[in-house]
């Protein structure tokens, strides 16, 4: 199985404040990587697929970048709605699997 | 508006069986790849099934093989999930979720299924 692991696992941050979240596969996956965000009492919600792009309707702050085996999304000027926990998960190799979480907090 | 909408959770004992459902709506659902994702209390998300678009071909987790079985209706848009042999370890939210190419983009509220004595 690829293991994904995040980091940090929590971070707090400021209003205004660029958050960056880490996610490293045990294998190479090319860009089969999406980011996730989900609120609590919610369903995930998709933010990045293929690494990098952005889902239509998602905000600009949002970016993600890397290939292979090292990925990072990045929030530019957080907001308060930001609050929650964020996901990685590869799609290049079944099992599918996604990374711990990295639960933001302003 | 792209609608997914489990149900069918609920308290079972262990060893005992359950059928969950996802009515979907809003997008042409014979043509995706759908998924179930579950979500035990307080933990990450972990990957359950997939279905291709005419049921033809379907992968599980190994936590889950054997036991679970994923099935769709084209015609009434409708998922099914029948979990059997079910265990403590089962307890979770679980989600029915769209698939496009490897990625996850629509999901549904989830539905609570509780495996305990």
């Amino acid at each position: 199985d690829i293991h994904m692991i995040q980091s940090p696992s929590s971070v707090s941050a400021s209003v205004g404040d660029k958050v960056i979240i880490t996610c490293l596969a045990s294998q190479r996956i090319g860009n089969y990587l999406a980011w996730y965000q989900q609120k609590p009492g919610k369903g995930p919600k998709l933010l990045i697929y293929a690494a990098s792009s952005l889902l239509n309707g998602v905000p600009s702050r949002f970016s993600g970048g890397g290939s292979e085996t090292a990925f990072i999304l990045t929030i530019s000027n957080v907001q308060p709605e930001d609050v929650a926990t964020y996901y990685c998960q590869q799609g290049q190799n079944f099992p599918i699997t996604f990374g711990q979480g990295t639960r933001l907090e302003i | 508006e792209v609608q997914l909408v489990e149900s069918g959770g609920g308290l079972v004992q262990p060893g005992g069986s359950l059928r969950l459902s996802c009515a979907a709506s809003g997008f042409m659902f014979s043509s995706y790849w759908m998924s179930w994702v579950r979500q035990a209390p307080g933990e990450g998300l972990e990957w359950v099934a997939n279905i291709k678009q005419d049921g033809s071909e379907k992968y599980y987790a190994d936590s889950v093989k054997g036991r679970f079985t994923f099935s769709r209706d084209n015609a009434k848009s409708l998922l099914s999930l029948q979990m059997n042999s079910l265990r403590v370890e089962d307890t979770a939210v679980y989600y029915c979720a769209s698939l496009t190419g490897d990625a996850f983009d629509f999901w549904g509220q989830g539905t609570m299924v509780t495996v305990s004595s």
